[in-house]
């Protein structure tokens, strides 16, 4: 079966740095995408990753390992707003997304 | 960005009643539309998945019969909640595709109640 594995919760203190992890074991990969979610939103595009390797947008980075099935979304100079939860989705050779349960983030003071 | 409207935002029903959700694609041809269904705290589900022109494409345990989906224009998507009952209270949350594979863009969602 397909299956998307992200932490449930994580905390961090404002300022600081949080990275959090997703694993995937999918039919095809076509493409991994990183969303936010605020509560009671839709959720928003943060990222999108095809190409083993890291790429950097601003405060926020996302890296991709397709030997290792793996990829983390990497948040700096954490900011309170930054509370949401993060979803993980991954496109698979039906390109059609997968999506894991989302990490919600809580920033403390 | 490309934008992703739906309306209305928030619906208030009783239970027997259908209800029509509106999805549209403000600034560009949505080829591909996507409706989601979201339980507190849970991940987004995959209700259906609908091209212009053609039916939708259901995904498992979906009643194609109770949410009927209607992509008439490259820029209109419908969902029909019939029969609404309460466990049918949901966010219901559309996305849009222009046909590059690689993105969907979302729109901002429809909270709804069955009384």
């Amino acid at each position: 079966g397909q299956n998307i594995d992200q932490p449930t919760e994580m905390t961090a203190t404002e300022g600081a740095i949080v990275q959090i992890n997703c694993t995937y074991q999918t039919s095809g990969f076509n493409g991994l995408f990183w969303y936010q979610q605020h509560a009671g939103e839709a959720p928003t595009f943060l990222s999108y990753n095809v190409l083993d390797g890291l790429e950097e947008k601003g405060r926020f980075s996302s890296f991709l390992s397709r030997s290792k099935g793996y990829s983390y979304l990497l948040l700096k100079e954490l900011q309170m707003k930054d509370s949401a939860s993060y979803l993980c989705a991954v496109m698979d050779s039906n390109y059609q997304l997968i999506w894991g349960a989302g990490t919600k983030l809580i920033i403390k003071p | 960005g490309a934008v992703v409207s739906q309306h209305p935002s928030r619906v208030i029903c009783k239970s027997g009643t259908s209800v029509k959700i509106e999805c549209r694609s403000l600034d560009f041809q949505a080829t591909t539309m996507f409706w989601y269904r979201q339980f507190p705290k849970k991940s987004l589900m995959l209700m259906a998945t609908s091209n212009e022109g053609s039916k939708a494409t259901y995904e498992q345990g979906v009643e194609k019969d109770k949410f009927l989906i209607n992509h008439a224009s490259l820029t209109l998507s419908t969902l029909t909640v019939t029969s609404a009952h309460p466990e049918d209270s949901s966010f219901y949350i559309c996305s849009a595709s222009s046909g590059d594979r690689n993105e969907q863009f979302f729109g901002p969602g429809t909270r709804l109640t069955v009384l």
